[in-house]
């Protein structure tokens, strides 16, 4: 079954500060995508990132970098440097064969300047 | 090039009452994606449409129901409203092929009294 595991339920670091929000995933298939989105108070879910279950290959965008590892079901994201800006949720999503999209619970961060 | 616009932002309604909630895709978006959004369920996926055509659906009772109009708008409608269906309602769109990137629209709040 797919499940996605964003174990952080909220973090708080102050500005310039580097984080990393986890993502722990489930699947049988071993054809996938991941994706990163960003949720600011406006509600609107924003993409920022697929990464199929072929290419392990780290990507860095800027402040963003992620790091894929198959070996441990990880999708983790790392922004550098914070800024207050970056403060919203983020969810962590899968999918697989069945083509629905299934989204972690969320890591809400917290900027303080 | 407009974004998602879903209609209208804020709903309320009381129990036992009916809903219709719309979504207007990017222009050229051939999918139309829902989602239910809740503080104890998190992301939640309704259903997908392509083509006028439900593509796929998630678990929820059939008093949640959909369609998509040849322009590709779409719209989802929530019979016999239940205290539990009170959630920020996300429609987003994508050109169309499977495990694509989503656009979000702001969504919809609907209050259940």
């Amino acid at each position: 079954a797919q499940k996605v595991t964003q174990a952080q339920t909220e973090i708080s670091v102050v500005e310039k500060e580097d984080v990393t929000l986890d993502c722990v995933y489930e699947t049988r298939d071993t054809t996938y995508y991941l994706f990163w989105y960003k949720q600011p108070p406006s509600g609107e879910l924003v993409f920022l990132i697929r990464r199929n279950s072929f290419d392990e290959q780290n990507e860095i965008s800027g402040r963003y970098s992620w790091n894929f590892q198959k070996s441990t079901s990880s999708f983790n994201f790392t922004i550098t440097a914070s800024q207050v800006v970056d403060s919203a949720v983020y969810f962590c999503a899968l999918s697989d064969n069945t083509d629905k999209l299934i989204f972690g619970t969320g890591t809400r961060l917290q900027v303080f300047p | 090039k407009a974004g998602v616009t879903q209609t209208p932002r804020y709903l309320i309604k009381t129990r036992g009452q009916q809903v219709t909630l719309s979504c207007s895709p990017i222009s050229g978006h051939r999918s139309v994606s829902w989602y239910q959004q809740t503080p104890g369920q998190g992301l939640q996926f309704l259903f997908e449409y392509f083509s006028e055509t439900q593509r796929n659906k998630g678990n929820f009772p059939g008093r949640f129901s959909g369609r998509q109009f040849s322009n590709s708008r779409s719209e989802m409608n929530v019979s016999t409203l239940e205290l539990g269906d009170s959630a920020l309602y996300l429609c987003a769109s994508s050109a169309g092929a499977t495990n694509e990137k989503l656009f979000f629209g702001s969504g919809t709040q609907l209050s259940v009294l």
